[in-house]
């Protein structure tokens, strides 16, 4: 398998429930990112980690808690969520030096909580 | 903080016609410009990328886009547009090709009528 790939494609959750999306990348990056795509609204970067370390945060609740174990895996535990974070949850990843920096994106997560 | 504009949240064209989405950015640095494409349910992808090289930028899918300095603008053009073309267009910018801090517009919707 190639590229970025998330699961689940879809998640239905309710507020109290706590879930974990995932995100596996093939293509030998060092960084990695959690953009969040909600409806009328641009592109909001959540989360980046580059060789495996958090290096930015963009005010995103604490209800939201990345994970990166290795640079091929990234993870967004979710708890305690409020229907206003329903969005689509989109994985990215690049290389972060070099001619080619642009970023890779997954199909996304479709999110819904309940 | 750098911003990127689109004009026109929904532009409809006939199919065999051409297609013009709009981009502008604010930077007083020529930056690094992408247009990235989404299919429905799908993630973003890449269709091409300005960094300086050439001003008329080639993509995939039979895209391009000019880079105009004097009028801060990379506008993504086809000549003739297919059915598989609908699709959502997002303009981005950033001020090093990083995909860390890339800003992205509101997206464009294009629909191809038949």
């Amino acid at each position: 398998e190639t590229g970025v790939t998330q699961t689940p494609r879809h998640l239905v959750m309710g507020m109290t429930n706590k879930k974990s999306l995932k995100c596996e990348q093939h293509l030998g990056h060092n960084a990695m990112y959690w953009y969040k795509q909600s409806a009328k609204k641009p592109l909001e970067l959540m989360f980046v980690y580059s060789l495996e370390e958090r290096v930015e945060n963009n005010s995103v609740p604490s209800r939201f808690s990345p994970e990166c174990p290795n640079s091929s895996h990234l993870f967004l535990h979710l708890h305690t969520l409020q229907p206003e974070d329903s969005a689509l949850y989109l994985c990215a990843s690049s290389q972060t030096q070099g001619s080619n920096t642009e970023a890779f994106f997954g199909q996304g997560t479709r999110l819904t909580v309940v | 903080a750098q911003s990127v504009t689109q004009l026109g949240s929904h532009v409809s064209v006939s199919e065999g016609a051409l297609v013009l989405l709009r981009c502008n950015y604010s930077s007083s640095v020529p930056p690094y410009l992408f247009w990235y494409v989404q299919y429905p349910n799908q993630g973003l992808q890449l269709l091409l990328k300005y960094t300086s090289a050439a001003t008329l930028v080639k993509g995939i899918n039979g895209f391009e886009a000019e880079f105009k300095k004097s009028e801060t603008s990379f506008h993504l053009t086809k000549p003739s547009a297919h059915m598989s073309d609908a699709a959502e267009y997002f303009c981005a910018a950033g001020l090093s090709g990083s995909a860390r801090q890339l800003t992205f517009g509101s997206g464009t919707q294009l629909t191809v009528l038949p």
